[in-house]
């Protein structure tokens, strides 16, 4: 079935420095990719999103880029602050064909920044 | 716009009895909501997809009749956990989408402890 695979945590990282958080998937076809995130006290956020081959997500300086041929959707940002300590999940969906179409979700990844 | 809540936000209850979660869609028409359980530290598990007048698909493993979930109108599901134990105690999660929609919206979860 379906799977998504992250980077394990936690990260700790300095306020300005470049963050890389590894995601790869298994799925046959072409499924849409997604990178959602949890704020503390919070519910999930879309953070970013893919839904073909090379396309690129880009929100809040964070970016990731839909790579068929390595099956990953690595998220990326150049500078990184505090506020972006949070939660991180990548995750797939096969939708929507009809309907929504549930979501598999990778592990999680805490990322904490310290100013 | 597709704001999602949930409440209560926390719930304490005895081993034994049931406890029932709302998930609400406050500006949008919701005809699919998911429910989700997460551990601590731990990613998002689907329990089970929700269509509006429908019943509800349970994922595998999951017990329909311990996890009851109706979803009644197009802005309100519930999720009741029956017979709660301690295991049950968990952070629980909804979100809500539309067809044709890929993306989904999240409530901020319940946190429920079984004593």
């Amino acid at each position: 079935g379906d799977s998504v695979t992250q980077m394990e945590g936690p990260v700790t990282l300095s306020e300005e420095a470049f963050l890389t958080i590894n995601c790869t998937y298994t799925a046959t076809g072409y499924p849409s990719l997604f990178w959602y995130v949890q704020y503390p006290g919070e519910g999930l956020q879309l953070l970013l999103k893919a839904t073909k081959a090379d396309d690129k997500g880009s929100n809040k300086g964070f970016e990731a880029t839909y790579r068929k041929e390595t099956t990953s959707f690595h998220l990326e940002k150049g500078s990184v602050q505090v506020s972006d300590s949070a939660v991180y999940f990548c995750a797939l969906s096969r939708g929507p064909v009809q309907g929504a179409q549930k979501l598999v979700f990778g592990q999680g990844t805490r990322l904490t920044i310290n100013p | 716009g597709a704001v999602v809540s949930q409440h209560p936000s926390w719930v304490i209850c005895k081993s034994g009895t049931s406890v029932k979660i709302e998930c609400r869609s406050l500006d949008f028409q919701a005809t699919t909501m998911f429910w989700y359980r997460q551990f601590p530290k731990q990613s998002l598990m689907l329990m089970a997809t929700s269509n509006e007048g429908s019943k509800a698909t349970y994922e595998q493993g999951v017990e329909k009749d311990k996890f009851l979930i109706n979803h009644a109108s197009l802005t309100l599901s519930t999720l009741t956990v029956t017979s709660a134990h301690p295991e049950d105690s968990s952070f629980y999660i909804c979100s809500a989408s539309w067809v044709r929609q890929l993306e989904q919206y999240f409530g901020p979860g319940t946190r429920l402890t079984v004593t």
